[in-house]
């Protein structure tokens, strides 16, 4: 099955840096997920988008849904120690992925204090 | 409370054993779906289901096979035939026929160690 591209593949930052991450693909997206995951748990829904050129927050999160419909972006502000974990992104495709998500491959943030 | 639990956290078994990962959600939702985690990888699609006493192959369903009596419960069963079976296990559940449809929810998952 496909993957998303995700990058970068890890960031190590200091706190309160701004971070941004993004998700691309060359197939064209209906809708676009972002999660969470801490270390040995599930993922947690942080954003979802369902239109081209959506921008949409969830306190210090801010996801956008790209105007191409191949690609999505996260930005977290002023990063605090619990950002730490892996972000994924996910998307259902336009066609032939019925109710099926397809994942990237994870972007892991770690935060320095 | 609501949400999907997975039992048990962890999980031992030796090779050549089937062993049964389960899965229940109290959510109400009508589909679920198993995924399974390597290092550093995303999450791949084993089964899904949409409805009782009906489920899907996804992208990697050799060595598995899944159950859907009950809409609350989707276990899955790793058999000998999996090649590889050591990985973490994670269910998940959306409800359908919504604008919500793709948002799936995940358990907390079941780390699972053959040796």
């Amino acid at each position: 099955g496909q993957q998303l591209n995700q990058s970068p593949q890890s960031m190590f930052i200091q706190e309160g840096e701004d971070v941004s991450m993004n998700c691309t693909s060359s197939s064209i997206f209906n809708t676009w997920l972002w999660y969470k995951q801490d270390p040995g748990e599930g993922p947690v829904l942080l954003i979802a988008l369902y239109k081209a050129g959506e921008l949409t927050s969830n306190g210090r999160l801010t996801a956008q849904f790209g105007i191409t419909r191949k690609d999505s972006f996260l930005n977290i502000s002023a990063s605090i120690p619990s950002d730490v974990g892996i972000y994924f992104c996910a998307g259902q495709l336009l066609t032939g992925g019925g109710n099926k998500l397809t994942f990237g491959t994870g972007t892991q943030l770690k935060v320095e204090l | 409370d609501g949400g999907i639990t997975q039992s048990p956290k962890y999980l031992f078994r030796k090779e050549g054993q089937n062993v049964t990962l389960s899965c229940e959600q109290n959510l109400n939702h009508d589909a679920m779906y198993w995924y399974r985690q390597d290092p550093g990888q995303g999450l791949r699609l084993i089964y899904y289901s949409q409805i009782v006493n009906d489920f899907q192959k996804g992208d990697i369903a050799e060595g598995y096979s899944v159950s859907r009596e009950k809409k609350e419960s989707f276990p899955l069963t790793v058999t000998s035939a999996q090649k590889n079976p050591t990985a973490f296990y994670l269910c998940a559940s959306s409800i359908l026929g919504t604008s919500k449809s793709y948002e799936q929810y995940f358990g907390p998952g079941t780390r699972l160690t053959v040796t």
